[in-house]
Formats: structure tokens, C-alpha cells, sequence
């Protein structure tokens, strides 16, 4: 079946970046997402990428997808203190109707 | 925006005991889905719903039911609770089939079994 990897924990300084790095196994899998989840709250999702793109730049975000080796990354630029949380990656079924989220990360980001 | 919301926070229940989960989303939307939350293993999906009436397993349905009698309602069942059901319990829900189409959740409900 599918499995979605995730480090469990990173911890970076106020103003550096952030890498957040995922694996998965589905090669079918036609779209990927990044899913953030604050303390106390439910999943907000951050931002998705197409299977035929290979990166996606969203403001202080950026995503890199490498599919041959079923690699996917979250670049944080400037990363802020509101940017602590868990961040999950997921991927969704050919069906288009169920996701599989990976273990998450759990960013701190120091002061 | 759309709003999820779940009837409780924090919950407390003894083994064996019979423990409803309820879920309600405000934006007409098909799909519903019930995760549970555990740390390091992510969101696992227990049950979803694509219509009013209609349901499907996720990965780990065991120990588990659901109900949708209104679209708006999808409910989460545990028939006899144990303790390897303590746990962060997610619904959310989405609006159509395309894969653009995000998941909104709600807050969570935190159960604990005694």
C-alpha cells in the first residue's frame, strides 16, 4: 500500500529557512499536498503540487517535487515564529478520494 | 469559509462504553471523512462518506461505525470503547471529486479511554 515518510522534528533559527522533506511510494499519485496543523487546531492545507510540475513558489513557500525519486520537500524562506507547528505531507489515491498523510513534522523555530 | 466543527474538544470515556463522535460542516459538501491522529503515524483514515447514506473503509475501519443520515452530519461510532482508542479523532470534509479540492477540517476531538 502507500507510505508517506516523514522526520519526525526540525528545529531551525528565526530568519533561517526550513527544509521539511518527504518520501512517498505511490508513483501514480497525481497530486501532492503540505498540510499545516497549529496547536490545538485542525489541518489548514498550505499548498498542493501537480505531478508534472516540479516546483511550485507560493510567497515564503516553496515546493520541490522530484518524482523519480518520489522525493518531496517544503522550503520555508524567512522562517517566523508563527511557523512552528506540525507540517504533513500527503498524497492522494487515483481515485482522487483518499489521502495518506505521512507522520508529520514537528517545527520549532527559535527566537 | 467553511466551517467543520465537532461536538467536543476533550472527551472521557471508560472501557466498553459507547462513545458518539459527532461532525457537522456548513458548505453543502459530499465528502466526509474520520481520521484518527496518533503521533509519529500521521492521520489514518477510519471511514469516509460520499453521500448521504453511503460509506466506505478507510485503512483501519475495526472497532469503528459511522453514520450520515443528513449530508451535513457525519458521525463516528465507537460500539465499545478500549483503550487502544485513546486518541486525537479528525473529521473534515470537501466538496467535490476533483483533486484540487482541499480537505477542511475541524478542530479535533481528543478522547481518552479509561
Amino acid at each position: 500500500g502507500e507510505d508517506v515518510e516523514q522526520s519526525l522534528f526540525l528545529s531551525v533559527r528565526e530568519g533561517d529557512s526550513s527544509v521539511i522533506n518527504c518520501t512517498y511510494t505511490d508513483s501514480s499519485s497525481t497530486y501532492l499536498y503540505w498540510y499545516k496543523q497549529e496547536p490545538g487546531a485542525g489541518l489548514q492545507l498550505l499548498t498542493y503540487i501537480f505531478s508534472n510540475m516540479d516546483m511550485k513558489q507560493d510567497q515564503r513557500l516553496t515546493v520541490l517535487l522530484n518524482k523519480k525519486d518520489k522525493h518531496l520537500s517544503l522550503r520555508i524562506a524567512d522562517t517566523q515564529t508563527g511557523d512552528s507547528a506540525i507540517y504533513f505531507c500527503a498524497e492522494i489515491n487515483n481515485a482522487g478520494n483518499m489521502l495518506t498523510f505521512g507522520g508529520g513534522t514537528r517545527l520549532m523555530v527559535k527566537p | 469559509d467553511v466551517k467543520v466543527t465537532q461536538s467536543s474538544r476533550y472527551l472521557v470515556k471508560r472501557t466498553g462504553e459507547k462513545v458518539f463522535l459527532e461532525c457537522v460542516q456548513d458548505m453543502d459538501h459530499e465528502n466526509m471523512f474520520w481520521y484518527r491522529q496518533d503521533p509519529g503515524l500521521g492521520l489514518r483514515l477510519i471511514y469516509f462518506s460520499y453521500d448521504v447514506k453511503m460509506k466506505e473503509k478507510g485503512d483501519i475501519p475495526e472497532g469503528y461505525s459511522v453514520s450520515r443520515e443528513k449530508k451535513e452530519r457525519f458521525s463516528l461510532i465507537l460500539e465499545s470503547a478500549s483503550t487502544n482508542q485513546t486518541s486525537m479523532y479528525l473529521c473534515a470534509s470537501r466538496a467535490g471529486t476533483t483533486f484540487q479540492e482541499t480537505q477542511y477540517f475541524g478542530p479535533g476531538t481528543r478522547l481518552l479511554v479509561l
